[in-house]
């Protein structure tokens, strides 16, 4: 079967670093996405992981272990406007991306 | 932006009728991918058309059904709509099954 389990919902205060874990168990892995949405809009594109490692990006980075069935999202020097939905998806043989529920974060002053 | 445009942005309908959802794809994407986001869920594949051609398809019936024209635009079409089909309606497009960028997204309501 298909599962990706990410949890539901994080706080933390601006300024910080927050890890959001993601785990999964799929057939035909081709790739893990990281999407940002906030409320009321679209899913934004943050990063796509296909080899084992570390991807950095300025304040945000998404590491990947494919033999443990793992991944992070980590966000450094948080700002408020983080506040948000971070949706995990795996790329599931070039045709469907499968999402977790979504964890929010939530980031106070 | 994406440049990913969607049509309607907010539709209100009642059960049993029919709905149209429009998408016109990022210049230079070939694959266009159609999600239902349910409140405080995440997105639920529904299919994938890549030059025309339907690739893929999630656990939807049959009465969701789409097409990708030449231009590689694309339709969702929903047939005897149900109260648990208000959702979300996201379209997304790509170069080859690469990044997936989002539109807006169509807001349904079935009364």
């Amino acid at each position: 079967g298909q599962n990706i389990d990410q949890p539901t919902e994080m706080t933390a205060t601006e300024g910080a670093i927050v890890q959001i874990n993601c785990t999964y168990q799929t057939s035909g892995f081709n790739g893990l996405f990281w999407y940002q949405q906030h409320a009321g809009e679209a899913p934004t594109f943050l990063s796509y992981n296909v080899l084992d490692g570390l991807e950095e990006k300025g304040r945000f980075s998404s590491f990947l272990s494919r033999s443990k069935g793992y991944s992070y999202l980590l966000l450094k020097e948080l700002q408020m406007k983080d506040s948000a939905s971070y949706l995990c998806a795996v790329n599931q043989a070039g045709t469907a991306l499968i999402f977790g529920k979504g964890t929010t974060l939530s980031v106070s002053s | 932006e994406t440049g990913v445009t969607q049509s309607p942005t907010h539709l209100i309908k009642t059960r049993g009728q029919q709905v149209t959802l429009r998408c016109s794809s990022q210049s230079g994407h070939n694959t266009v991918s159609w999600y239902q986001q349910a409140l405080g869920q995440g997105p639920q594949f529904i299919f994938q058309y890549y030059r025309e051609e339907e690739n893929g398809r999630g656990n939807f019936p049959p009465r969701f059904s789409g097409l990708q024209f030449p231009n590689y635009s694309s339709e969702l079409n929903v047939n005897a709509l149900e109260l648990d089909d208000s959702a979300l309606y996201l379209c997304a497009s790509s170069l080859d099954f690469k990044v997936r960028y989002f539109g807006p997204g169509t807001r349904l309501l079935v009364l």
